[in-house]
């Protein structure tokens, strides 16, 4: 099955700081490519995705960019504020009528005022 | 739009009880997702439905957990008997297509 690495395991930036994470996927058949923010004690939520035929998606302060050919893909976020500060996480789904995710072990951002 | 909802959001039972954690998914999803977190592991697929169907339930970690979906609006999770390793986050997911949208969760803890 599609195995997802993910690093920095934690990140701490100051506040206005960039912020990048990065994982890398094993089964070259995989094309979709969501990332979830987890709040404490609250569910992921999708913040971003990108398929297998762009190279790079951005939403205000965030963006994603995916390589294929090295088959990894990273999240970066600017301008960090402190309500940037949560758990992320990366997934791969290889599609094709299924559509299950294999995560990332995620990331900790903390955001330093 | 209510999101998926989940009950309930904090379960304690003791070893050997029966444990049941309900989901809604979002109207007109047509499929569902059981996923459960916990720090060892991280987030774990456990089983996954498409148009009430179970489609794959290879997470399922063993004969004690079992899942069904009545109807395209209701999911239940059962763990039966429950034991301590079993204490976890458990979340429903449901999804139109590609993207998922996950529940608050249940955090289950199994004394």
């Amino acid at each position: 099955g599609e195995n997802v690495e993910q690093h920095p395991s934690t990140l701490s930036v100051q506040e206005g700081d960039s912020a990048v994470i990065k994982c890398t996927y094993s089964d070259s058949a995989s094309n979709y490519f969501p990332w979830y923010k987890q709040e404490l004690g609250k569910g992921p939520q999708l913040i971003i995705d990108i398929r297998s035929n762009v190279g790079e998606k951005k939403d205000q302060r965030i963006a994603v960019t995916l390589n294929k050919t090295a088959k990894h893909f990273s999240l970066h976020i600017t301008e960090t504020q402190p309500e940037d500060s949560a758990v992320y996480f990366c997934a791969a789904s290889i599609g094709s009528g299924d559509y299950k995710l294999s995560f990332g072990a995620g990331t900790t951002v903390t955001v330093r005022a | 739009d209510a999101g998926v909802i989940q009950s309930p959001r904090h379960e304690v039972t003791e070893m050997g009880q029966e444990v049941t954690l309900r989901c809604k998914p979002i109207s007109g999803h047509n499929s569902l997702f059981w996923y459960r977190q916990t720090m060892m592991r991280g987030l774990e697929l456990l089983i996954y439905f498409n148009n009430n169907v179970p489609i794959d339930d290879s997470g399922m970690p063993e004969d004690r957990f079992s899942a069904k979906m009545p109807n395209a609006s209701f999911s239940t999770l059962k763990i039966q008997p429950s034991e301590p390793r079993d204490s976890a986050v458990y979340f429903c997911a449901s999804s139109p297509g590609r993207k998922q949208y996950f529940g608050p969760g249940t955090r289950l803890t199994v004394t």
